[in-house]
């Protein structure tokens, strides 16, 4: 099976843009989980969807924001970029159901805003 | 609401010595806990698992952690280690019972000194 594939795998934007990453998940799997990752914070939830519906969504501000196809793919959008955006974006896929949430994670967006 | 804390950011050790990072959690519910590795410019990969049974674990390349409740501890241990292991380590928590968010600590970065 393919893995998690994320595009862009680097993206340069300057403050006050918006940017749209997407992600696709492990064929079959239901579940997309995105998080923001930075030195010193670490992994940060921003939302989850299953079946094409938010299922989960962290703290982070409206100008986040995403959605999820029928197909399972989902797409992340930022809004007015800031400085402090700049980060590595991490997209997880799992079954959605199940014991345990199994995620597998895709190799990330390098967002650097300018 | 569950957390993680992982107390130490970067752990340099030599190679062939033995390392143990630390992980401790917060919750007010039962749990389960995970280990995930991230190599550079890669995602996350799940190194190993405490669902339930066993309280101590094993991945295939020699680390092992040992869930501890009445410390609330799952720290990874490996008794020695290959400059392969140079690597970003998370640990990672969620309620059990079904499929639930994962809450992320902000990582312990393991550097092999040859």
């Amino acid at each position: 099976k393919a893995g998690v594939t994320q595009t862009p795998r680097y993206l340069i934007k300057t403050r006050g843009q918006q940017v749209t990453l997407s992600c696709s998940p492990i064929s079959g799997h239901r579940s997309v989980s995105w998080y923001q990752q930075t030195p010193g914070q670490g992994l940060q939830f921003l939302f989850e969807y299953f079946s094409e519906t938010q299922r989960n969504k962290g703290n982070f501000p409206g100008r986040f924001s995403g959605r999820q196809f029928s197909n399972s793919r989902s797409e992340m959008n930022v809004s007015t970029l800031e400085l402090g955006d700049s980060a590595l974006y991490l997209c997880a896929s799992g079954p959605g159901t199940g014991t345990y949430n199994e995620q597998f994670f895709g190799p990330g967006t390098r967002l650097t805003v300018l | 609401a569950q957390s993680v804390t992982q107390l130490d950011s970067q752990v340099p050790v030599f190679e062939e010595a033995p390392v143990e990072l630390r992980c401790n959690y917060s919750s007010s519910v039962s749990v389960y806990l995970f280990w995930y590795v991230q190599y550079p410019n890669q995602g996350l990969q799940l190194l190993l698992k405490y669902l339930s049974g066993s309280t101590l674990v094993e991945s295939i390349n020699g680390f092992e952690a040992e869930f501890n409740k009445s410390q609330t501890s799952f720290h990874l241990r490996k008794p020695s280690v290959h400059i392969s292991d140079t690597a970003e380590y998370f640990c990672a928590v969620t309620r059990s019972g079904g499929y639930q968010k994962v809450t992320f600590g902000i990582g312990t970065k393991l550097q092999v000194i040859p």
